[in-house]
C-alpha cells in the first residue's frame, strides 16, 4: 500500500506566473483535500475533491482551482501568483464520508 | 474567526516528563477531534483522534482527554522521547454533506531535552 505522494518536492515561481501541483492519493482512497500551511501556522483548508468534482471550498480567491482525476489523483493550480501564496501545499486523502485525512509531504512554493 | 485555538505556542520538556498541549473548540456541531505530528519538511501524521461521545482516549505514550461541556480536549505525551520534538496541531472536523474538512490549531512546538 503506497501513502500519499506529492510533486514536485519544491518549486519557485515568480509573482503573476501560475502554478500547478500535483498529488497522487493512498491506495484505495477516493477523496483528496488540498490545505495550504503558511510559514509557522496550521494548514488551512482550500478544497476538496470527489468524483471529480469540488466538494466544500475554504476561504480561498477563484484563482486556486483543482482538478480530479478517474484514478483519484488531483491538481492544484494557482493562477496569478502572489507573495503570499509563499507556504507549504499539502494534499490529504482519504475515503469519502470517513473523517480520517492522511497527508502527504507536502510541496514548498517560494513566489518571488 | 479562529474556531480552534491551541496553546501553548512552544513546550519544552525534559525526557521522561510529560508533555501537555491544550485546545479549545467554538463550533458545538464538531464531532472528529484528531492530533497530528509534523516533522520539519514533512507532512503532518495522525497521532490520535477522538469522537465527542468518548472522555479519553490512550494509544501508547499519547492519551486525549476531552471536555465536551467546556469545549476543550488535550493531548498528554507519557514519558516523552527526544525524538517526540516536532510540532503537533490539534483539529476539528465536521462531517458536512459535502465530506469532512479539518480545522487546525496553530501548534504547538514541543522540545523534549535529553
Amino acid at each position: 500500500e503506497t501513502g500519499v505522494t506529492q510533486s514536485p518536492t519544491h518549486l519557485i515561481k515568480t509573482r503573476g506566473q501560475q502554478v500547478t501541483l500535483r498529488c497522487s492519493s493512498q491506495s484505495g482512497h477516493n477523496t483528496v483535500s488540498w490545505y495550504q500551511q503558511a510559514l509557522g501556522q496550521g494548514p488551512q483548508f482550500i478544497f476538496q475533491y470527489y468524483r471529480e468534482e469540488e466538494n466544500g471550498r475554504g476561504n480561498f480567491p477563484p484563482r486556486f482551482s483543482g482538478l480530479q482525476f478517474p484514478n483519484y489523483s488531483s491538481e492544484l493550480n494557482v493562477n496569478a501568483l502572489e507573495l503570499d501564496d509563499s507556504a507549504l501545499y499539502l494534499c490529504a486523502s482519504s475515503l469519502w464520508r470517513l473523517d480520517t485525512q492522511y497527508f502527504g509531504p507536502g510541496t514548498r512554493l517560494t513566489v518571488l | 474567526q479562529q474556531q480552534v485555538k491551541q496553546s501553548p505556542q512552544s513546550l519544552i520538556v525534559q525526557k521522561g516528563g510529560i508533555s501537555i498541549i491544550n485546545c479549545a473548540y467554538e463550533n458545538t456541531a464538531f464531532d472528529y477531534f484528531p492530533w497530528y505530528q509534523q516533522f520539519p519538511g514533512k507532512g503532518p501524521a495522525l497521532l490520535i483522534a477522538i469522537r465527542p461521545d468518548v472522555s479519553e482516549k490512550k494509544e501508547g505514550r499519547f492519551t486525549i482527554s476531552f471536555n465536551k461541556s467546556a469545549k476543550q480536549f488535550s493531548l498528554h505525551i507519557m514519558d516523552s522521547q527526544p525524538g517526540d520534538s516536532a510540532t503537533y496541531f490539534c483539529a476539528a472536523s465536521l462531517r458536512e454533506t459535502s465530506g469532512s474538512r479539518l480545522t487546525f490549531g496553530e501548534g504547538t512546538q514541543l522540545t523534549v531535552n535529553p
